[in-house]
């Protein structure tokens, strides 16, 4: 167990609604990065929040956006839902600087 | 994305066997990483190697790094049942922003 927890663990939605997925960093990490994995692909790097400001994105549109909390957990929102977003979300928590990043058991999200 | 390539896809071994995978990157890295994932559950990093280093073991792990061939291996020796997983790894070229390879999907056969 690494310490990061992540809610909820299943999710369904249908096409167009909003979703809102979060993770609670191991003690002592300020920073958090996301990442989406598709079936049967490796994670993708969404973005990084330290800090409470975003730190680095990956190739992702607006419609993903986060946010960090003073207690340096973290939200992952996602507007107008399609179905290719359907994957599961993974966060990680790190201190800044540090090299390992400690994953949470991620998010399994369809979408219909 | 800017995924790297590994090889192989997947590996069927027995019990005691070694297990070795191989990843392919595409651009300067401040380090690379391994990690596990067990049925598409979160990540276990197992170990780090840096642009400067060439080899790093970690108990039953090995892994090498050549950069000239922009290169790493991970073998996994006297494999158990326990090592059936995914198996990733990750490029690290700016620090914390990882870009992961597709995996090798490894069965251990009792």
């Amino acid at each position: 167990e690494t310490g990061v927890t992540q809610s909820p663990t299943h999710l369904i939605k249908t096409r167009g609604q909003q979703v809102t997925l979060r993770c609670s960093s191991q003690s002592g990490h300020n920073t958090v990065s996301w990442y989406q994995q598709a079936l049967g692909q490796g994670p993708q790097f969404i973005f990084q929040y330290y800090r409470e400001e975003e730190n680095g994105r990956g190739n992702f549109p607006p419609r993903f956006s986060g946010l960090q909390f003073p207690n340096y957990s973290s939200e992952l929102n996602v507007n107008a839902l399609e179905l290719d977003d359907s994957a599961l979300y993974l966060c990680a928590s790190s201190l800044y600087g540090e090299e390992t990043q400690y994953f949470g058991p991620g998010t399994r999200l369809l979408v219909l | 994305s800017q995924q790297g390539e590994e090889d192989p896809q997947a590996l069927s071994i027995q019990e005691g066997e070694n297990a070795t995978m191989n990843c392919s990157y595409k651009t300067s890295i401040n380090n690379l990483q391994w990690y596990r994932q067990n049925s598409g559950r979160g990540l276990v990093h197992l170990i780090l190697i840096r642009s400067n280093e060439r080899e790093k073991h970690s108990g039953r792990l090995r892994v090498t790094l050549d950069t000239s061939k922009k290169s790493s291996s991970l073998l996994i020796t006297a494999s158990r049942a326990a090592d059936t997983a995914s198996y990733f790894c990750a490029e690290d070229t700016s620090y914390g922003k990882l870009t992961f390879g597709q995996g090798t999907i490894l069965t251990v056969h009792p």
